[in-house]
């Protein structure tokens, strides 16, 4: 267990509609991190909070966003959801940026 | 930008030999390196990281790696397998710029399938 928590682990919906990713880090961990994977892309990253602030952004889509809490936990939001949008979307999280980061069991998402 | 590549995609083995998954990144400045296990069905757990220090890490589950500036190289090594290794690896690395900011964001190599045989 790697103290980093995420709900819900599956979710199906359809397409065009929106969903929401929860992801609380591990305590005393500042930076909170969003990564997808898919088979054909494999492990991206999306973006990065530290401490209520976006620090970094990846391979987002406009459609997506995310943001922190001040008690630090995490939301990923996706709208207008598309079949390729079908993915594990993981929360890591760590002390700071030169750190290790723990990964969540992840979120299954499948668009239909 | 960083890239990571992990030079075989699937590797067998029979239980009890020895394994190597190869890792090669693109130059920086600086880097931090780090291998990932990932069972399935199960999210990513940390095996070992490279951060500063000893060129050579042990991680978990007796697994070691031996970081390598002039090649590049980040390779992940166990003597002996077990079964239970059976899994896909991911070898991942962090950028520091020149300016020594590191923004954090791993980037992951394509993952290597770990298949161990009795």
């Amino acid at each position: 267990d790697s103290g980093v928590t995420q709900t819900p682990k599956h979710l199906i919906t359809a397409t065009g509609q929106r969903v929401t990713l929860r992801c609380s880090p591990r305590s005393g961990d500042l930076s909170v991190y969003w990564y997808q994977q898919s088979l054909d892309q494999g492990l991206q990253f999306l973006i990065q909070y530290y401490n209520g602030e976006e620090r970094a952004k990846g391979n987002i889509l406009e459609r997506f966003s995310a943001q922190q809490f001040p008690d630090l936990h995490s939301e990923l939001n996706l709208s207008s959801l598309e079949l390729g949008d079908s993915a594990l979307y993981f929360c890591a999280s760590s002390v700071g940026h030169a750190n290790e980061q723990y990964f969540g069991p992840g979120t299954r998402l499948t668009v239909t | 930008a960083q890239s990571v590549t992990q030079l075989d995609s699937q590797v067998p083995v029979f239980e009890e030999a020895p394994v190597e998954l190869r890792c090669n990144y693109s130059s920086s400045v600086s880097v931090y390196l780090f291998w990932y296990v990932q069972y399935p069905n199960q999210g990513l757990q940390l095996l070992l990281k490279y951060l500063s220090g000893s060129t050579l890490v042990k991680g978990i589950n007796g697994f070691e790696a031996e970081f390598n500036k002039s090649q590049t190289s980040f390779h992940l090594r166990k003597p002996s397998v077990h079964i239970s290794d059976t899994a896909e690896y991911f070898c991942a690395v962090i950028q520091e710029d020149a300016g020594g900011t590191s923004y954090g964001k791993l980037t992951f190599g394509q993952g290597t399938i770990l298949t161990v045989h009795p």
